[in-house]
């Protein structure tokens, strides 16, 4: 089956440095990812959807330049937080469309910022 | 008129029992329903589907009730098991269903006792 996979799982880092987060599709090309931020015991809310070659979509109340989305190729997507301070904290958990299939997800990456 | 509510917040099933968890939309446009799993720092997993087509399906223990008038669906889980637990998400997405962004509903933590 389609797997997804997210690098790294857990990162803590110091307040106002920049955090790279890396989502891979591993067995299928993904031209569309989405990157989902989710706080404890709380839905899913949708970043950004992320096209191969073409600039991100950023949901409103997103900012797109502390959230930088760069999708390069058909098999990675990766998530910049930049200045990152305690209140970027959270749970951030990508996905990738294979065809018209449904979305498959990541394990998520959960960030913590002192 | 983006939102999808689900309730309830959280249910406890003793093992063999149903679980039923429901959610609600407004927006007509919504084509896809599809119903997630996700378990503590894992990405959400998907378990069942549905299109406004048909009013049920249903996928060995899970099955969606769909009603379209009422612009309601449930998942209900038969002979639930303490593998279960987790907490379950609905999500509604119009225009090609799958491969459009999700709306997540709030989410429910089911506890499945044995």
């Amino acid at each position: 089956g389609a797997v997804v996979s997210q690098h790294p799982s857990w990162v803590i880092c110091k307040s106002g440095t920049s955090v790279k987060i890396e989502c891979r599709s591993l067995d299928f090309q993904a031209t569309t990812m989405f990157w989902y931020r989710q706080f404890p015991k709380q839905s899913l809310m949708l970043m950004a959807t992320s096209n191969e070659g073409s600039k991100a979509t950023y949901e409103q109340g997103v900012e797109k330049d502390k959230f930088l989305i760069n999708h390069a190729s058909l098999t990675l997507s990766t998530l910049t937080v930049t200045s990152a301070h305690p209140e970027d904290s959270s749970f951030y958990i990508c996905s990738a469309l294979q065809g018209d299939q449904p979305q498959h997800f990541g394990d998520g990456t959960r960030l913590s910022i002192l | 008129q983006q939102q999808v509510k689900q309730s309830p917040q959280s249910l406890i099933v003793q093992k063999g029992g149903i679980s039923i968890i429901n959610c609600a939309y407004e927006n007509t446009a919504f084509d896809y329903f599809p119903w997630y799993q996700q378990f503590p720092g894992k990405g959400p997993a998907l378990l069942i589907a549905i299109r406004p087509d048909v009013s049920e399906k249903k996928e060995g223990r899970f099955t969606i009730s769909f009603n379209k008038s009422a612009k309601q669906f449930s998942l209900h889980i038969m002979d639930s098991q303490p593998g279960d637990s987790a907490t379950y998400f609905c999500a509604a997405s119009e225009d090609g269903g799958a491969t459009n962004k999700l709306i997540f509903g709030t989410g429910t933590l089911l506890a499945v006792q044995p």
